[in-house]
C-alpha cells in the first residue's frame, strides 16, 4: 500500500530533551515536506526537501532541522524543544513531474502530535 | 498574513443538501487550488483541484469553482452525506511545489 508512515503518532516530553520525529514513504516520491497543524493557522510548511541531500525552509522552520540522507526518508529534529512546539506535525511527499508540478496532489502521513511541557 | 483564507470555521448541513464551502486568496500567482479533507486522526487526503485557468471541475458529487476576479474558490458538495462530515482544507499551489493552505472549514453532515 502506498503511505506515508510518521513515528511516534504521540509523544509526551519537556523542555530542551532533543527528539526525531520520523517520516517515511514508499512511493518513490522525490518532494516531501514537513507541516505543523495548529488551530486558526491551517498547516504551515516548516521544511521541504526536492531531492536527497537538497533541503529548503517553509514558513515556520525556527528550532527544526531536517536531513533527507535517502529519498524515502525525512526525519524532522527538534534539538531543544520549547512548548511553543506543541502541535501536530504532518509529513507529505509527492512527485515531482518537471519544472511545474501540475497540481502537485500530496500524499500525507497519519500525524504525530507532539507535547513540549 | 495569511494568503488563503477560510472564514467559516464550520458548517452544519442536513444530509442530502448540498454543502458549500468557501475560500478567499489574495495572491494571484497561484497555478492551482486545492481542497484537502481530514477526518479526525488521519493526514489529509486529496479530494479535488482546479488549474487556475479553468472556472469549474467536477468529480461526481464534488464541484470546485474559481472565480479569478474576485479571487474565490468554493467547494460544492451534492447531495451531502454523513460520511463527508470532516474538515476541508483549502489549499493554493505558488508555482514551482509551494503549497500554502487555508485554516480549514469543519463540516457536519447530520442525518
Amino acid at each position: 500500500e502506498a503511505q506515508v508512515t510518521q513515528n511516534p503518532r504521540y509523544l509526551i516530553t519537556v523542555t530542551g530533551k532533543k527528539l526525531t520525529v520520523t517520516c517515511s514513504q514508499n512511493m518513490n516520491h522525490e518532494y516531501m515536506s514537513w507541516y505543523r497543524q495548529d488551530p486558526g493557522l491551517g498547516l504551515r510548511q516548516i521544511y521541504y526537501s526536492m531531492n536527497v541531500e537538497v533541503t529548503d525552509k517553509g514558513d515556520v522552520p525556527e528550532g527544526y532541522k531536517v536531513s533527507r540522507k535517502e529519498k524515502r526518508n525525512f526525519p524532522l529534529i527538534l534539538e531543544s524543544p520549547s512548548p511553543n512546539q506543541t502541535s501536530l506535525y504532518f509529513c507529505a511527499s509527492s512527485l515531482m513531474i518537471g519544472v511545474s508540478s501540475g497540481a502537485n496532489v500530496l500524499t500525507f502521513g497519519a500525524g504525530s502530535r507532539l507535547t513540549v511541557l | 498574513d495569511q494568503q488563503v483564507k477560510q472564514n467559516s470555521p464550520s458548517l452544519s448541513v442536513q444530509e442530502g443538501r448540498i454543502s458549500i464551502l468557501n475560500c478567499d486568496y489574495t495572491n494571484s500567482m497561484f497555478d492551482y487550488f486545492l481542497w484537502y479533507k481530514k477526518y479526525p486522526a488521519e493526514g489529509p487526503t486529496f479530494l479535488i483541484s482546479i488549474s487556475s485557468i479553468k472556472d469549474k471541475n467536477e468529480d461526481g458529487r464534488f464541484t470546485v469553482f474559481l472565480n479569478k476576479s474576485a479571487k474565490h474558490l468554493s467547494l460544492h458538495i451534492v447531495p451531502s452525506q454523513p460520511g463527508d462530515s470532516a474538515v476541508y482544507f483549502c489549499a493554493a499551489k505558488l508555482g514551482g511545489f509551494k503549497t500554502i493552505f487555508g485554516a480549514g472549514t469543519r463540516l457536519f453532515v447530520k442525518a
